[in-house]
């Protein structure tokens, strides 16, 4: 089953903060989060591994709790640059599920 | 290569028609992912390759289509008897090794229209 993201879509000003969760009906053993800006390939921001981890990147970092089987992504200080489509996509096997997606738009 | 590439990256067939996608992936990536992704959704798993091995087919939609790896390099994906349904956007995927641990690189993408 698809995991679910949410917000569906969010509109920020630059320089804001955001938080996109994402929520699985399946035990989570990885997550992964990939950025897709319109007309491109998603890709690949970061990968969580363990529960209670935290990753970070630049001014975007995640959150894995794997006993809520959930994550979550933390943009601060949104840059125009940060708007696209995320996904976060969980891992069992040799597969990747990808969730319902979130729309970041970051204006002006 | 430097990347993931795809070809064609646009195909517009009737309905009825085989068509042959091909993906190039990162020289050094043993794994090859195929996905579909509809306009506005995230892309759904339709199989993989480790090597020339395909451990894993399950997504594949019918056994309309088919995906191969002869040489563990570059790979294709037919599907054959295209259906309007079968319009979308075709994925390709590549990875240093197969498990959910490993980052995909993905590609392009070939869009088909079926019409």
């Amino acid at each position: 089953q698809q995991p679910v993201q949410s917000p569906q879509a969010v509109i920020l000003r630059e320089g804001e903060d955001a938080v996109i969760n994402c929520s699985s009906s399946k035990a989570l053993y990885s997550v992964h989060w990939y950025r897709q800006k319109h007309g491109e390939a998603p890709v690949f921001l970061m990968i969580l591994l363990k529960g209670g981890e935290q990753k970070g990147h630049d001014k975007i970092s995640a959150s894995f709790n794997e006993k809520k089987q959930q994550s979550s992504l933390y943009l601060t200080a949104s840059q125009l640059s940060y708007s696209g489509t995320y996904f976060c996509s969980t891992g069992g096997g040799n597969k990747l599920t990808f969730g319902t997606g979130t729309q970041l738009k970051v204006e002006l | 290569g430097a990347g993931v590439s795809q070809s064609p990256r646009y195909k517009v067939t009737k309905r009825g028609q085989d068509v042959t996608l091909r993906c190039d992936p990162i020289s050094s990536h043993a794994t090859l992912y195929w996905y579909q992704q509809a306009l506005g959704q995230g892309p759904e798993f339709l199989t993989y390759f480790n090597y020339e091995a395909q451990p894993d087919k399950s997504g594949l939609p019918s056994d309309r289509f088919s995906a191969e790896r002869p040489e563990g390099s570059i790979s294709t994906l037919t599907i054959q008897r295209t259906e309007q349904r079968d319009s979308a956007m075709y994925r390709c995927a590549s990875s240093l090794g197969a498990g959910p641990y490993n980052e995909q690189f993905f590609g392009p993408g070939t869009r088909l229209t079926v019409l």
